[in-house]
């Protein structure tokens, strides 16, 4: 079946460092993949997508593309800020329409 | 345009009473997603419902839990005689009827079992 592997948590960056948060995963067929963000007490809210090969999602200076040949879409930022201090959620979806989240890689941001 | 809505945010039950949680999607979507979500894990699929249909429940337990998307009105989940390891954060997220299938996801119900 469908599996996503995120990077393990916590991620402690100061401000204005670079971040990256690796994503892979297993699918058959050619899935849309997902960037979520949660902040403390709220639900997901959907970052970023990409939906075909070498394609490129970015909002809010994250970016993250779609690579076919190694199977991953790593989340990146070249300045983070305190603000961005949270969980994320890296997800595909496939031909079953039911979504598969990874496990989620927590973010602190020091000033 | 509102976002998904969920209700109540915070439910607290006794073991063995039943936990009704409310979820209206955004306007204009059709399907809704059910998840649950433990401390320190990720996101786990419960069912994934279109009006009055259920499309896929593999991910909800066999016994206690259901879930239902009317016609008229919101989506419910409900669980029948809780126990204390159905305490967690129970999710409810729409997708419009077409293309990509991304989530949007409401602020959730907190469950807590006594």
């Amino acid at each position: 079946g469908d599996s996503v592997t995120q990077m393990e948590g916590p991620v402690t960056l100061s401000e204005e460092a670079f971040l990256t948060i690796n994503c892979t995963y297993t699918a058959t067929g050619y899935p849309s993949l997902f960037w979520y963000v949660q902040y403390p007490g709220e639900g997901l809210q959907l970052l970023l997508k990409a939906t075909k090969a070498d394609d490129k999602g970015s909002n809010k200076g994250f970016e993250a593309t779609y690579r076919k040949e190694t199977t991953s879409f790593h989340l990146e930022k070249g300045s983070v800020q305190v603000s961005d201090s949270a969980v994320y959620f890296c997800a595909l979806v496939g031909g079953s329409y039911i979504p598969t989240f990874g496990r989620g890689t927590s973010l602190i941001v020091h000033p | 345009n509102a976002g998904v809505m969920q209700n109540p945010r915070h439910l607290v039950r006794r073991r063995g009473q039943e936990a009704r949680l409310r979820c209206s999607p955004m306007k204009g979507h059709s399907h809704v997603y059910w998840y649950r979500q433990l401390p320190e894990e990720g996101l786990k699929f419960m069912v994934y419902l279109q009006k009055e249909n259920i499309i896929d429940e593999s991910g909800m337990p066999k016994e206690r839990f259901s879930a239902e998307f009317p016609k008229e009105g919101p989506s419910i989940l409900r669980i029948q005689q809780v126990v204390r390891g159905d305490s967690a954060a129970y999710f409810c997220a729409s997708s419009p009827p077409t293309g990509y299938y991304e989530q949007y996801f409401g602020p959730g119900t907190r469950l807590t079992v006594t």
